[in-house]
């Protein structure tokens, strides 16, 4: 079985001050990663997503994330934030070649403060 | 990105009566879809899975007679909540993806429905 743990639930970040975010994540094989975010009463926007090759991946809107496979992590982080990054924040995972559903976590609401 | 859209994005519906969403692939087969649901400040939990042509697979703990799923087609798969109650009330999100396993699925909008 694949899971997911975002282990806060709130991160509350200053404008203009790096942010992380953080993901675990436990999968037979070679994982398949992503990232999401979700406004208030939106649906899911793909942010990057960790498939093969470099660890360090870089995606939409400045964020990137880093594949870390001895520490089953793939936090998100940005170097300096902005308010209208506060929104719901998804880590996903499947494994590679397993059905395609995705497993979610459990959120972190990102606040940025101005 | 490919384009998933997801209709109606707000229904407001009585007790008792069905509800249709859909969910439809704009520029690319869908040969699967996935419907999740997810409550106020928590995580999207998969209700089922859809393939194309044939009968949806279930989540353990999901209704199949209540919560009506097709395929019809490879861009249109429809959600029917049916008998619906105030429990049923949530957000519901469509995902698909094509014939190439990207590793990627396309998300819909989401609905909210709210049951009277």
């Amino acid at each position: 079985a694949q899971s997911v743990a975002q282990p806060e639930d709130q991160v509350n970040v200053a404008e203009g001050n790096p942010l992380t975010v953080k993901c675990t994540y436990s999968v037979s094989g070679n994982p398949y990663l992503f990232w999401y975010v979700q406004y208030p009463n939106r649906g899911l926007q793909f942010l990057l997503k960790y498939i093969t090759g470099d660890n360090l991946v870089k995606g939409s809107y400045g964020f990137e994330a880093e594949f870390n496979k001895s520490q089953t992590s793939f936090h998100l982080k940005k170097p300096s934030a902005l308010v209208s990054d506060s929104a719901l924040y998804f880590c996903a995972v499947r494994g590679a070649g397993s059905a395609r559903q995705l497993t979610f976590g459990s959120g972190t609401q990102l606040t940025v403060l101005p | 990105g490919a384009v998933v859209s997801q209709h109606p994005s707000w229904v407001i519906c009585k007790s008792g009566t069905s509800v249709k969403i859909e969910c439809r692939s704009l520029d690319f087969q869908a040969t699967t879809m996935f419907w999740y649901r997810q409550f106020p400040k928590q995580s999207l939990m998969l209700m089922a899975t859809s393939n194309e042509g044939s009968k949806a697979t279930y989540e353990q703990g999901v209704e199949k007679d209540k919560f009506l799923i097709n395929h019809a087609s490879l861009t249109l798969s429809t959600l029917t909540v049916t008998s619906a109650h105030p429990e049923d009330s949530s957000f519901y999100i469509c995902s698909a993806t094509g014939q190439q396993d990207t590793g990627e699925l396309f998300f819909g909008e989401g609905s909210r429905l709210t049951v009277l």
